[in-house]
């Protein structure tokens, strides 16, 4: 299995432009998520994904969209960047079952937005 | 509200125990994690204690949870330089969706 795998790994933008970072499991999870960590505050919910088909926000949805159309894949994109979203971004999908629940991080994408 | 602290800084000598400490709020977490982020690198899970359990111990590391006190803690015996890193402690909210809401992370720095 290759986990959870993240593109790019590094990105400027400039302020205004768009792009989409691409995140997918192949474990098979239903759940996935977008965080983003900024020092000192630690990882944020973006948004949320119970399944294909359906996604929510988390504590911090405001110039992000997210789609769900198959259980691998679960893309983040802004639609016009602005310096503030300048950010490591991690994906997870997470395992549930029996006692147990796991979250798996992607290696993160690094954006900078100028 | 929702929120994890944890102090933002330990540093300690090789081979010494480290111990990192970390509070909640959310009484009704199932599941309260312990995460290691190694510099430009992602997430990993390092151990995890379910809410009924007292005490969990995996190798060098030892997780205790206070639920009383809605602390919990992981110790590291014999503390390597290959430690050194931000810990980060996280707890489970349950808001439909089993959201993890993350302590802002203890840089462990290890030194020789």
């Amino acid at each position: 299995n290759a986990g959870v795998t993240q593109t790019p790994k590094f990105q400027v933008l400039k302020t205004g432009q768009s792009m989409t970072l691409q995140c997918a499991q192949d474990m098979n999870h239903e759940y996935m998520s977008w965080y983003r960590q900024d020092p000192g505050m630690g990882l944020r919910l973006i948004h949320y994904s119970v399944g294909a088909g359906i996604t929510d926000q988390g504590e911090v949805p405001n110039g992000y969209n997210v789609s769900r159309s198959t259980t691998e894949d679960f893309p983040l994109r802004l639609l016009s960047a602005a310096p503030s979203q300048t950010s490591v971004y991690f994906c997870a999908s997470t395992y549930s079952g029996g006692n147990q629940e796991t979250q798996y991080f992607g290696p993160g994408t690094r954006l900078l937005v100028l | 509200g929702e929120d994890v602290e944890q102090s933002l800084f330990l540093s300690v000598r090789e081979g010494d125990s480290s111990v990192i400490n970390c509070t909640y709020t959310d009484s009704s977490s199932t599941y309260l994690y312990w995460y290691k982020q190694e510099p430009g690198a992602g997430l990993q899970l390092l151990t995890y204690i379910f809410s009924n359990m007292d005490m969990k111990q995996d190798q060098r590391l030892t997780v205790l949870l206070n639920k009383k006190d809605k602390h919990l803690s992981l110790r590291i015996a014999d503390t390597q330089t290959g430690d050194s890193a931000i810990y980060f402690c996280a707890e489970t909210v349950n808001t439909g969706f089993q959201k993890l809401v993350f302590g802002t992370g203890t840089r462990l720095l290890v030194s020789p």
